[in-house]
């Protein structure tokens, strides 16, 4: 079956731009969760959107936005860019229980200039 | 504040003898806990979990052990494998509240030589 499909795969952008990621799930999963990583700090949790509706946040600032539409499909957004977004964007594809495994995309690599 | 660390960025191992990578955790809240390889230039796939009221969950090659006295978690690998060179990410869960939200150590890059 396929996999977790991210785009675009590179990007770069100036600061004070904004930038939308998108993310499609593996069929049947209605789970899909966003991190960031970062050489310092790792993955870290953005947020998780199940059945259009968003379950979870992590503790990030308001520029970081997402959305799930009723295919199940997710985008996320950055407004205002700062160099410190300079990251790789992870999608994770579930069936949405705390025990389930993720399968993660290959991710978006940002790069803010 | 770190609540899941991986206190050794890299390991390095030769073929065939046992690959040992440590985690550990400050949040008595954590109730299941994941380990994770990813490749350069690929997303992180999941290797083997284990739920806080077991000690030790294998998987062919894979042995995780949890201490939860000590909030130590370890990942055995034997015999590694060359194929097994990647970074290895240790996850905690906080319950089904949290759900899909893990936390995530910083990872230990494996390298295993021939």
């Amino acid at each position: 079956k396929a996999g977790v499909t991210q785009t675009p795969r590179y990007l770069i952008k100036t600061r004070g731009q904004q930038v939308t990621l998108s993310c499609s799930p593996i069929s049947g999963h209605r789970s899909v969760s966003w991190y960031q990583q970062t050489p310092g700090q790792g993955l870290q949790f953005l947020f998780e959107y199940f059945s259009e509706t968003q379950r979870n946040k992590g503790n990030f600032p308001g520029r970081f936005s997402g959305r799930q539409f009723s295919n199940s499909r997710s985008e996320m957004n950055v407004s205002t860019l700062e160099l410190g977004d300079s990251a790789l964007y992870l999608c994770a594809s579930s069936l949405g229980t705390s025990t389930g495994e993720l399968f993660f995309g290959e991710g978006s690599r940002l790069t803010v200039l | 504040d770190q609540q899941v660390k991986q206190n050794s960025p890299s390991l390095s191992v030769q073929e065939g003898r046992i690959s040992i990578l440590n985690c550990d955790y400050t949040n008595s809240m954590f109730d299941y806990f994941l380990w994770y390889k990813k490749y350069p230039a690929e997303g992180p796939t999941f290797l083997i979990s284990i739920s806080s009221i077991k000690d030790k969950n294998e998987d062919g090659r894979f042995t995780v052990f949890l201490n939860k006295s000590a909030k130590h978690l370890s990942l055995h690998i034997v015999p590694s494998q060359p194929g097994d060179s990647a970074v290895y990410f240790c996850a905690a869960s906080a319950g089904r509240q949290a759900g899909t939200a893990l936390i995530f150590g910083k990872g230990t890059t494996l390298s295993v030589s021939s």
